[in-house]
C-alpha cells in the first residue's frame, strides 16, 4: 500500500531555535495535514492543506503542500518547551471515489535537548 | 461539550479473551474510524464507518468486528484478543470524508498478557 516517508524520526530541541521536518511519498494525494500528539493523548489536527503549493500558518507553525502534491513540510518556529511531543504527517490519497480514510506516516519525536 | 470518548482508557486482559473498547461522539459525525498506534508503526487503521450500518476494513482489520447500530457509537471488538494486539487503539471521527480532519479520543491502552 502507499506510504509515506516522515523525516527525521526524532529530534531536539533547544527553546528558542527553528525546527523543520517533511513528509514525502511516491504517489499523489489530494490533501495534506499535519497532527501533533501529547504523552497520553490523542492527536490534535494543527493545520490543513487543500492546494498544491498552498502556504499555510497557525500561529508559529507553517506548513506547505508540495507542487508535485507528493510531499509537505511543517516548519515550528521559536520553539518552546510545549513544543515536544509527536508529529504526524497525514495525506489522503487522489483517488476517485472518497475512502474517508488518511495515511499516516510514522511521526516525528520533538524532545527538548538535555 | 463532550465530542469523542473512549473507554476504558485502560485495559489489561489475557490471551483468548474477548474485549471491547467503546467509542462515543456527541457532534453526529458521519464518519468513524478505528487506529491502532504501535512503536515504529505509527497509526494504522484498523477498521472506519462512514454512517451507521456502513463500515469497512482498513489495513489491518484480521482479528477486530465492528459494528455501528448509531451514529454516535462505533465499537471495537476483539473476538479473542493476542498478544499482537497489545495496544493503544485511538477512536476518530470526521464530519466529512473529503476534509481529512479528523477528531481523535484519548485512547485505550490494552494490554494482553
Amino acid at each position: 500500500g502507499q506510504q509515506l516517508n516522515q523525516s527525521p524520526q526524532s529530534m531536539f530541541i533547544q527553546e528558542g531555535e527553528d525546527v523543520s521536518m517533511n513528509c514525502t511519498s511516491s504517489s499523489i494525494f489530494n490533501t495534506w495535514l499535519w497532527y501533533k500528539q501529547d504523552p497520553g493523548e490523542g492527536p490534535v489536527l494543527l493545520i490543513a492543506l487543500y492546494k498544491a503549493g498552498e502556504l499555510t500558518s497557525n500561529g508559529r507553525l507553517t506548513a506547505q503542500f508540495g507542487i508535485t502534491r507528493k510531499d509537505s513540510f511543517l516548519n515550528i518556529s521559536a520553539s518552546i518547551p510545549s513544543d515536544v511531543g509527536i508529529y504526524f504527517c497525514a495525506g489522503q490519497p487522489n483517488y476517485g471515489g472518497s475512502q474517508g480514510n488518511l495515511i499516516f506516516g510514522k511521526g516525528t519525536k520533538l524532545s527538548v535537548k538535555p | 461539550d463532550a465530542g469523542i470518548t473512549q473507554s476504558p482508557r485502560y485495559k489489561i486482559t489475557e490471551t483468548g479473551r474477548q474485549v471491547t473498547l467503546m467509542c462515543h461522539q456527541t457532534w453526529s459525525h458521519s464518519y468513524m474510524f478505528w487506529y491502532r498506534q504501535d512503536l515504529g508503526h505509527g497509526l494504522r487503521l484498523i477498521y472506519y464507518s462512514a454512517a451507521a450500518d456502513i463500515t469497512d476494513k482498513g489495513e489491518v482489520p484480521d482479528g477486530y468486528v465492528v459494528s455501528r447500530s448509531k451514529t454516535e457509537n462505533f465499537p471495537l471488538t476483539l473476538e479473542s484478543a493476542t498478544r499482537s494486539q497489545t495496544s493503544v487503539y485511538f477512536c476518530a471521527s470526521n464530519r466529512d470524508s473529503n476534509t481529512g480532519e479528523l477528531f481523535f479520543g484519548e485512547g485505550s491502552r490494552l494490554t494482553v498478557l
